[in-house]
């Protein structure tokens, strides 16, 4: 099937650790996005990337890392330095070029736990 | 700086009635996409509709209409005849064009009473 897989859907980490969240296309997409949701906080945009081998920080990067080795891939990274990680992770993708409206199209989401 | 407000964290409309959603943003870019997007409670992200900032027309999906108003950077949704399907989180969107930078409203949950 046509689309994007995050994983993992939960994840539970303890207090220090880093942990990597997958972001997986198949849709051919040029540009890729991640954003984090907490209640009443709306969607926050944390990297985007537009091409391989090329990302820019959003407007809440510090704390979080990604890579864009491969067209199809941008995992993001939350390590130990975020001081609050918990929170509901959105990974989204769109055909860029002036293709149509362009819209976002997101994954199911990862929903991650700090204990 | 890039900015996008929603100024109703959370609406009760009745079933059948027209409801309008507020939005209004801010940008310097003379260039660019106005998206609104449906979360309902299963966490999913539905895309509604789109106006970019040069179409003259306002745009329709639908029941679903983009009331914009560029003079008073105002992107508001209206739903016509809405439906208890309808309750869900609601988000407007930006997008600039010079640096595909997409950012997001906090939202406005929509309730719909039957």
């Amino acid at each position: 099937d046509g689309g994007i897989t995050q994983s993992p859907k939960y994840l539970f980490r303890k207090e220090g650790q880093n942990v990597t969240l997958s972001c997986e296309q198949n849709l051919n997409h040029d540009a890729m996005y991640w954003y984090r949701q907490d209640p009443g906080q709306g969607l926050r945009l944390i990297y985007y990337s537009q091409i391989v081998n090329d990302f820019q920080k959003g407007d809440i990067a510090e704390g979080y890392s990604v890579s864009r080795e491969k067209k199809e891939s941008f995992p993001l990274t939350v390590t130990s330095a975020q001081k609050n990680p918990t929170a509901f992770y959105l990974c989204a993708t769109r055909l860029a070029g002036g293709h149509g409206t362009g819209e976002l199209f997101f994954g199911e989401g990862s929903r991650l736990t700090v204990l | 700086a890039q900015k996008i407000t929603q100024t109703q964290p959370g609406m009760f409309v009745q079933e059948k009635e027209a409801v309008t959603l507020d939005c209004t943003y801010d940008t310097s870019d003379p260039s660019y996409g106005l998206f609104w997007y449906k979360q309902p409670s299963s966490g999913e992200m539905i895309f509604l509709i789109y106006q970019g900032s040069y179409d003259q027309q306002n745009a329709t999906e639908g029941r679903y209409s983009l009331n914009f108003q560029k003079a008073r950077k105002s992107a508001n949704l209206v739903i016509s005849a809405s439906q208890l399907g309808d309750s869900a989180m609601y988000f407007c969107a930006m997008r600039e064009n010079r640096d595909d930078k997409i950012i997001f409203g906090k939202g406005t949950r929509l309730h719909i009473l039957p």
